[in-house]
């Protein structure tokens, strides 16, 4: 399982953009990256998940460069509501094994 | 929307106990999981089912074993329960076959052994 790195912790006020960047060096021809966001007291749900280049849904954006060895989730405009913890995850096609890591904890100051 | 449900949200037992930690999911998903989360930790795999009586070892199944009778169904046991094993177990389901692995989990139960 190719390892991720991510900060702690973020700080950021309502209304503006959030980007948490993810390391993932040891990235194989076959895996994805994958972002999932955790609430307190709740189990994490899925948030995106890319290849390549840039992948956006209702909920964020997410840019890979060429190289794929880092990625950034892009949350446009967050609210109070967005304070959360994201996981970053390298997943594998076709694997069960997914590696979540400690995340980081983004805060939301109004 | 896929629900993953787990049968309690707080459970309080002894040490020594014999513990049940039942999650269904209602997608009919092949794949099924549990985790446990602690600070500082993240999530660590304890065991996943990839289908009705299969069962893989996770990364810290000691201590632990599950059962998987029907495909909607997937239990964690505690044998003997210790102070050790006080945490948050998370239970999560994914479909097979559909491109990278995506799981849907259960709102968590928080059990503390005394």
């Amino acid at each position: 399982l190719a390892k991720t790195t991510q900060p702690i912790s973020m700080d950021s006020y309502e209304g503006q953009e959030v980007n948490i960047t993810c390391s993932h060096n040891n990235i194989a021809t076959n895996d994805y990256i994958t972002w999932y966001q955790q609430f307190p007291s709740q189990g994490p749900r899925f948030i995106i998940q890319g290849y390549k280049t840039k992948v956006t849904n209702e909920v964020a954006s997410l840019f890979i460069p060429a190289d794929r060895k880092s990625s950034t989730l892009s949350l446009p405009r967050v609210s109070l509501s967005d304070t959360a913890v994201y996981y970053c995850l390298v997943t594998e096609t076709g694997a069960n094994n997914l590696f979540f890591g400690t995340g980081t904890r983004l805060t939301v100051i109004p | 929307d896929v629900k993953v449900t787990q049968s309690s949200r707080y459970l309080v037992k002894r040490t020594g106990e014999k513990v049940f930690l039942e999650c269904v999911q209602d997608m009919d998903h092949e794949n099924m999981f549990w985790y446990r989360q602690d600070p500082g930790l993240g999530l660590r795999l304890i065991y996943f089912s990839y289908d009705v009586k299969m069962k893989e070892k996770g990364d810290i199944p000691e201590g632990y074993s599950v059962s998987r009778e029907k495909k909607e169904r997937f239990s964690l046991i505690l044998e003997s329960a210790s102070t050790n094993q006080t945490s948050m177990y998370l239970c999560a389901s994914s479909l097979s076959g559909q491109g990278p692995d995506t799981q849907y989990f259960g709102p968590g139960t928080r059990l503390t052994v005394l």
